[in-house]
């Protein structure tokens, strides 16, 4: 099966600080990778969308500026969440997704979990 | 719109007896209809998917129910099972986009 591997797992860093977290597809070509957040007591929001040969998408409310993403090949993304606050705390997931015949599915990696202090 | 409305929001029910879990969604474009179960702590995983080309999808004590004219979709478990008591989420993706639109999730508990 598709594994998605995201590190770190958690990460606690100062307010006003930054992190970077890093997706890993292996086993498959991720021709498009998809970042969600996951924040206390909510669902998942969309971050941004990568897909190869494309421009990142980001989604009302989040920036490039604040989660810069890179995509240089079919099997690693990073993002990173500059200046982070106490409201980009939570869960953040990379969903990986391969195009293998008609497959749709969304793989996601363990998460990154992060507390900001 | 985009939204994909879940409910119920918590579901208890006694070990044995089936779990229904709802959702509905506002684009008619949408054609994938994937469910994910996340445990305390854990990542979501895929347990089950639908396609808009089909109507039901069952695997391994897990049924999933599309109704496109009512743009709802369901997943029902059946014999439910201590292990089953997660978070359950589903979603919605669209034909012409890559991404998929999440409920707000259900909390489902399992007790003896």
């Amino acid at each position: 099966g598709a594994l998605v591997y995201q590190y770190p797992r958690r990460t606690i860093c100062k307010s006003g600080t930054s992190m970077r977290m890093e997706c890993q597809a292996v086993g498959f070509q991720a021709t498009s990778v998809a970042w969600y957040r996951q924040s206390p007591q909510k669902t998942f929001e969309l971050i941004a969308l990568s897909t190869v040969n494309s421009a990142i998408k980001y989604e009302q409310n989040f920036t490039q500026e604040k989660f810069p993403i890179s995509h240089p090949n079919l099997s690693f993304s990073s993002m990173t969440v500059l200046n982070a606050y106490l409201e980009d705390r939570g869960l953040y997931l990379c969903g990986a997704r391969r195009d293998w015949g008609a497959s749709e599915t969304l793989y996601f990696g363990s998460g990154t979990r992060l507390t900001v202090l | 719109g985009e939204q994909v409305e879940q409910l119920p929001s918590i579901l208890r029910v006694q070990e044995g007896s089936s779990a229904s879990i709802n959702c509905t969604y506002e684009n008619s474009a949408s054609n994938y209809f994937p469910w994910y179960k996340q445990e305390p702590g854990e990542n979501p995983k895929l347990i089950i998917d639908i396609r808009s080309n089909m109507e039901r999808k069952q695997t391994q004590g897990l049924i999933v129910l599309l109704d496109k004219k009512a743009k709802r979709f369901s997943l029902h478990i059946t014999d439910t099972q201590p292990g089953d008591s997660a978070m359950y989420f589903c979603a919605a993706r669209t034909s012409s986009g890559q991404k998929l639109v999440f409920g707000q999730g259900t909390i489902l508990k399992v007790y003896l």
